[in-house]
Formats: structure tokens, C-alpha cells, sequence
């Protein structure tokens, strides 16, 4: 399966942990991005990121939230001592240029509890 | 705030009706409105997009009408089945982004019954 990766696909953690999301884009994608879905809303965009730069994170939460894309392995969502409010669907995107179609991976269900 | 509003929230057809969903958006700077089919338990996927320099787009059974004046763009799906069933989310993204920053409506859960 060449599509984009994202592991685990579910994820539960306790109030005060971290919460850690990988992500491996299509082969030959650079472009990664991040979205937040709470359930019956839209996604919400988080970051983009190319190889081992931040391009944009307008949609990050300024505290708790990080983003990597080293030059070798996935992209890390990393969230630290998470909180009930973090639970949601977190889907990750790759595209091969910026301006080109997104193609999403499956998502990890973050549960809080 | 919400840029994209979609409607309906959700969404009822029978088998070989037309569904229709609506999106509404105030910013005229965007420029790229794409629409994405979403399965549970999957990740959203492209489905089909449009451009304002045309009111009308068409792949296969899913069309897009665009109305530049009003700021609203639609989804029509012809002929619809049952495995049309999904979520359907809008999305628009604007200039001078070097890269596409979707903001998305808030999905609309389509039902098709046999």
C-alpha cells in the first residue's frame, strides 16, 4: 500500500501523558500536513510542514502542541500532557508540491481518558 | 469563525434521487473549492474540485455548480447509491499560499437508502 500512513490507529492515553501520532506520507511526497477532526465537525488545519522545516502552524495550539518531518523516518504529531479536550481524530496529508492534491491517511483516534 | 458553511447536516436519499448539498463562504479570495468523500473509520478523500472561472464542472455522476455572485457552490450527486453513503465535506483555499490551506465546512452525513 503506497497510500499515506498513519500509526496507531488508535490511541488512548490518561490525562497528563503524552500522546505521540506518525505519519508517513506517499513515496515521493515532502509535504506533510495536519488536521484535527473533532467528531460531527470539519477537519481543522493544524501545520504544514516540507523535510525538516515548519512552513506554516497557524493552527497549532501555541502550548502542548509539536510538529517534526525529520530528514529520515515520519512526521510526529507530539501533544505533552494531554487533556480531555484533546480527543479527536487526528488525519495526516501528503502531497508531492504544495499547491498539489492532498491525499489524506486513515487517522488516529486519540481517546483521552 | 466558520469560513465554508455547509448544509444540510445531514442528509437523506432514496436509491436514484439526486443529492444535494450546499456550501456558503463570505471570503472571495479563495480560489480552489474542493469536495471530499469521507467513509468511517477512513481518511477523507478527493473526489472532485472546481475553479470560479467556470459555473460547472462535471465527473461521471458528481457535479459541482459554482455561483461566483452568491459565493455558494454545490455538490450534486446523480443517480445516487447506496455505497454513495458518506460523509461529504466542502473546502475552499485561497492565495497567495504557496501551499493549499484548506478551510473545511463541517460535513454532510448522506444516507442512500435502497
Amino acid at each position: 500500500n503506497a497510500g499515506v500512513m498513519q500509526n496507531p490507529r488508535h490511541l488512548v492515553r490518561r490525562r497528563g501523558q503524552e500522546a505521540r501520532l506518525r505519519c508517513s506520507p506517499m513515496k515521493g511526497h515532502s509535504h506533510v500536513y495536519w488536521y484535527r477532526q473533532l467528531p460531527e465537525e470539519g477537519l481543522k488545519f493544524m501545520v504544514y510542514l516540507q523535510k525538516e522545516n515548519i512552513i506554516d502552524e497557524s493552527g497549532m495550539p501555541k502550548e502542548r502542541f509539536s510538529a517534526e518531518f525529520p530528514k529520515e523516518g515520519p512526521s510526529i504529531l507530539r501533544i505533552q500532557q494531554v487533556v480531555r479536550g484533546d480527543s479527536a481524530a487526528y488525519f495526516c496529508a501528503s502531497s508531492m508540491q504544495g499547491n498539489q492534491p492532498q491525499h489524506f491517511g486513515d487517522g488516529t483516534r486519540l481517546s483521552i481518558l | 469563525q466558520q469560513q465554508v458553511k455547509q448544509s444540510p447536516q445531514s442528509l437523506i436519499v432514496q436509491k436514484g434521487g439526486i443529492s444535494i448539498i450546499n456550501c456558503a463562504y463570505e471570503n472571495t479570495a479563495f480560489d480552489y473549492f474542493p469536495w471530499y468523500q469521507q467513509f468511517p473509520g477512513k481518511g477523507p478523500a478527493l473526489l472532485i474540485a472546481i475553479r470560479p472561472d467556470v459555473s460547472e464542472k462535471k465527473e461521471g455522476r458528481f457535479t459541482i455548480s459554482f455561483n461566483k455572485s452568491a459565493k455558494q457552490f454545490s455538490l450534486h450527486i446523480m443517480d445516487s447509491q447506496p455505497g454513495d453513503s458518506a460523509t461529504y465535506f466542502c473546502a475552499a483555499s485561497m492565495p497567495p499560499w504557496n501551499f493549499n490551506k484548506f478551510y473545511f465546512g463541517s460535513g454532510t452525513k448522506l444516507n442512500v437508502k435502497p
